[in-house]
């Protein structure tokens, strides 16, 4: 059954801690996304890739970081730099190119970050 | 800067009457248009998407209209059922190389 897998659901983090948040596809999408969603905000894009070992910045990527090793994997780690880390991250993937506009997007179901 | 705006926040609806949910955007090179639903505590599903080449696509009980001159697109859900009810964000991208952007949606309730 194909799908995009993140993980954990829920994260808890101290402040001044690094964390990484998983994702995973096995929908073969050469293409993969993260958002943030914020109350009242809709989604926000942090970073994306078109392909493997390649990403590009998003609208808000101050504070974190990715990597592109696997075309199967899109971690994100959030940094102790980013000064407002708690909310809702999504990641997603499509097919590259046109596809992603024409088809949409498959999104996994989250993982909510608090830092306390 | 906000390209992709959805200026309300929320919607209420009878059920079995139409819902009619409203997106602006600012950047005319935007290729495609989509709408995605979104539950509490999950990743949105994408419902429908048109091109800008065209101004209607039909889904079931899911229209879009896109105007172009206008910048505005709208869904629109006939008859509306309890089970929409959920966020409704509207999205826009150009065609290669680029990611969604996305508005910061709206809330639809549909009331029995």
């Amino acid at each position: 059954d194909g799908g995009i897998t993140q993980s954990p659901k829920y994260l808890f983090r101290k402040e001044g801690q690094n964390v990484t948040l998983s994702c995973e596809q096995n929908l073969n999408h050469d293409a993969m996304y993260w958002y943030r969603q914020d109350p009242g905000q809709g989604l926000r894009l942090i970073y994306y890739s078109q392909i493997v070992n390649d990403f590009q910045k998003g609208d808000i990527a101050e504070g974190y970081s990715v990597s592109r090793e696997k075309k199967e994997s899109f971690p994100l780690t959030v940094t102790s730099a980013q000064k407002n880390p708690t909310a809702f991250y999504l990641c997603a993937s499509s097919i590259a190119g046109t596809g992603g506009a024409v088809s949409g997007y498959t999104f996994g179901s989250g993982t909510r970050l608090t830092v306390v | 800067d906000q390209q992709v705006k959805q200026n309300s926040p929320s919607l209420s609806v009878q059920e079995g009457r139409i819902s009619i949910l409203n997106c602006d955007y600012t950047n005319s090179m935007f290729d495609y248009f989509l709408w995605y639903k979104k539950y509490p505590a999950e990743g949105p599903t994408f419902l429908i998407s048109i091109s800008s080449i065209k101004d209607k696509n039909e889904d079931g009980r899911f229209t879009v209209f896109l105007n172009k001159s206008a910048k505005h697109l709208s869904l629109h859900i006939v008859p509306s059922q309890p089970g929409d009810s959920a966020v409704y964000f509207c999205a826009a991208s150009r065609l290669s190389g680029y990611a969604l952007n996305f508005g910061k949606g709206t809330s639809l309730l549909v009331t029995p």
